[in-house]
């Protein structure tokens, strides 16, 4: 049973650009979080989604960032015109329900802004 | 708001038990004790959990208070591949969230 996938492993982008991270939750698992880890910081949980349904996004910034979990393919971390205080580790975590289930994590996108 | 305290780091030799303690005075009733540990470069990977019985699976062991203050992730035999922070978590029955604090550094040493 393949875990949580997350590609690219490494992305670097310039000021400005965007950046499109992707995450494929484990098979059977409708429940998707992302959490960014800055240099040197903890992990912070940055929001939630079911299936088509962002469903907390308290932790994520108003302004640039976006995610998605269609129907049909892998949930989209999507941050716009990027500045370098993005860097960062950024982590997705499955799991098949909410409640006593452990989240599992992916090996996370590490974005590098120059 | 953090709900843990864990020494910030600790050594232990290869082969011999690895005992890492979790303080949680302000557990409620309705809260998992839940331990992860993040191998450098690495997603956070999940190692057990539990309410309030002792809980052991093929990585660990966790012993949890009488009283549910505290607990004990036990690895019976670290490896240096054991090397990783350890992050022991309190989360809410049916809650989504997982917030990490600063967890524990554990070095293996040979």
């Amino acid at each position: 049973n393949a875990g949580v996938m997350q590609n690219p492993r490494h992305l670097v982008r310039r000021r400005g650009q965007e950046a499109r991270l992707r995450c494929s939750p484990m098979k059977g698992h409708s429940h998707v979080y992302w959490y960014r880890q800055l240099p040197e910081e903890g992990l912070k949980f940055m929001v939630y989604l079911q299936k088509e349904n962002i469903i907390d996004e308290s932790g994520m910034p108003k302004e640039r960032f976006s995610a998605e979990f269609p129907k049909e393919g892998p949930s989209i971390l999507r941050i716009q015109q990027v500045v370098r205080g993005d860097s960062a580790a950024y982590f997705c975590a499955s799991s098949p329900k909410v409640g006593d289930s452990p989240l599992h994590f992916g090996n996370g996108t590490r974005l590098t802004v120059t | 708001d953090a709900k843990t305290t864990q020494p910030p780091s600790m050594d232990c030799a290869e082969g011999r038990a690895a005992n890492l303690p979790c303080n949680h005075s302000t557990i409620s009733g309705n809260e998992y004790v839940y331990w992860y540990r993040q191998i450098h470069s690495q997603g956070p990977q999940y190692i057990i959990h539990g309410l309030k019985n002792n809980e052991t699976n093929e990585m660990a062991s966790l012993i949890i208070t009488e009283d549910r203050k505290s607990s004990t992730l036990i690895l019976p035999h670290a490896t240096l591949r054991d090397t990783a922070v350890y992050y022991c978590i309190v989360r809410v029955v049916n809650d989504y969230k997982l917030s990490f604090g600063a967890g524990t550094t554990v070095t293996v040493r040979a």
